[in-house]
This record gives C-alpha cells, sequence and structure tokens, in this order.
C-alpha cells in the first residue's frame, strides 16, 4: 500500500520567511501526488498535484513543489510567507488499483505564521 | 456550481443514538468519497461511489456504518448505534473521473465535512 509521511507536525515561520513543509512518499508505482490546505472549520483545498508531467509543479496562492523520485520526496515550498497562509497543510498520494481511485493522506502539517 | 454540501455541519448525539448525513457533490460529478479526520490526523478513506454502485470500503467502516448512493446523485451516511469513538469530522468529495474502474488522476473536492460529537 502507498503512504505518506509529513515531518513536522507544527511548523512556524514569520511573515515573508521561506515556507518549507516536507512530504515523503512510499509507492511501489509512479504516484501521483497532491497537496491540499484545510482553514479552520473548512473543507480541504487542492493546492497543487502532480501527475508525471513536469517535476516542478506551481499551484495557488504562489505554493510550488518538487517531485523528487531519487528522494522520494515532494516538499512545498513558498519564497514568503504570508498571514493569510496559516492553515494545516495535507500530502497525500493517489492509490490506484483496478477499481480504485482514491487518496492517502499524510497526518498534517500546522503551519503557523508570525509577524 | 455551488460544490460540495454536506448537511448537518454539526451533530451532537449520545451514545447508542443513531445519525445520518447526507452528501450532495458537484453536479456531474460520478464519483463521490467519504472520508473520516479525527483531531491531529489527515483524512481517512472510508468508502467511494462510482454513480449509485459502491465499489469499495475500508475496513474502518465497521457494519455500524452504511452509506448509499440510490440515484448516482446525493449519499448517506448513517451510523447505527453511536460510540465514542465515531467522534470526528466526516468529509464528503466528489470527481468528475468515471469510467468505472478506470483510473482517475485522484483530484477531490472536498465539502465542508459534517463534525460528530456523541457524549
Amino acid at each position: 500500500a502507498q503512504s505518506v509521511t509529513q515531518l513536522g507536525s507544527h511548523v512556524s515561520v514569520s511573515e515573508g520567511a521561506l515556507v518549507l513543509l516536507r512530504c515523503n512518499y512510499s509507492s511501489s508505482v509512479p504516484p501521483y501526488l497532491f497537496w491540499y490546505v484545510q482553514y479552520p472549520n473548512q473543507g480541504l483545498q487542492l493546492l497543487l498535484k502532480y501527475t508525471s508531467a513536469a517535476t516542478l509543479v506551481k499551484g495557488i496562492n504562489g505554493f510550488e513543489a518538487e517531485f523528487k523520485k531519487s528522494e522520494t520526496s515532494f516538499h512545498l515550498t513558498k519564497p514568503s510567507a504570508h498571514m493569510s497562509d496559516a492553515a494545516e497543510y495535507f500530502c497525500a498520494v493517489s492509490e490506484h488499483t483496478g477499481t480504485a481511485s482514491k487518496l492517502t493522506f499524510g497526518t498534517g502539517t500546522r503551519l503557523q505564521v508570525t509577524l | 456550481d455551488t460544490g460540495v454540501s454536506q448537511n448537518p455541519r454539526h451533530k451532537i448525539t449520545k451514545r447508542g443514538q443513531n445519525v445520518t448525513f447526507r452528501c450532495d457533490p458537484i453536479s456531474e460529478h460520478n464519483r463521490l468519497y467519504w472520508y473520516r479526520q479525527t483531531l491531529g490526523q489527515g483524512p481517512e478513506f472510508l468508502t467511494y461511489f462510482q454513480n449509485e454502485a459502491q465499489l469499495e470500503k475500508s475496513r474502518l467502516l465497521s457494519d455500524r456504518f452504511s452509506a448509499e448512493r440510490p440515484k448516482g446523485s446525493f449519499s448517506t451516511l448513517e451510523i447505527q448505534r453511536t460510540e465514542q469513538g465515531d467522534s470526528a469530522m466526516y468529509l464528503c468529495a466528489s470527481s468528475p473521473f468515471g469510467p468505472p474502474n478506470s483510473f482517475g488522476t485522484g483530484e477531490l473536492f472536498f465539502g465542508e465535512g459534517s463534525r460528530l460529537t456523541v457524549l
């Protein structure tokens, strides 16, 4: 089964600083990878996805992620944090079998942005 | 496009009672998913429909849980004889990918969730 590990359940950065949220995956087949963001009391919103095209993926709100097969990683970055980026971020991998297409999520990283 | 809609948003119930959640997916999406999210955890897959057919159920879905999607549109998730361990956020998601047994990219569109508290 495929799995995702997110290192660091809480990350705190200053406004304007670099954001780096780590995600490593385990997969026996080429994965599809996703980052979702969840604001308080809201559902999950897709930030970006990797589906075997370009390894550097750009998403919404200035976020991007790079797929590195050799490191089995898909870390999320943003050059300059904004207060509005404070939220919970989930990395996910798509499992695909003959009958299913579902996401397996990591445990999440809560991003705090301070002044 | 109104997005995925879930009702009720919050439900407080006593242990042993039955509860039902409803999910209205984005129209024309033929896949519908239920996930459960507990505090400090990521969403965990429960079950998935392709139109009205329930194609997969997680081992997390005990026999007290039942999900239906009778006409391939909205779906209900019922929990019978609730237990305190059922307290969680129940998330519904839909996606436009099909046909059956095909591989989609897995992108899901989530509702805001239904939070269940069992006292």
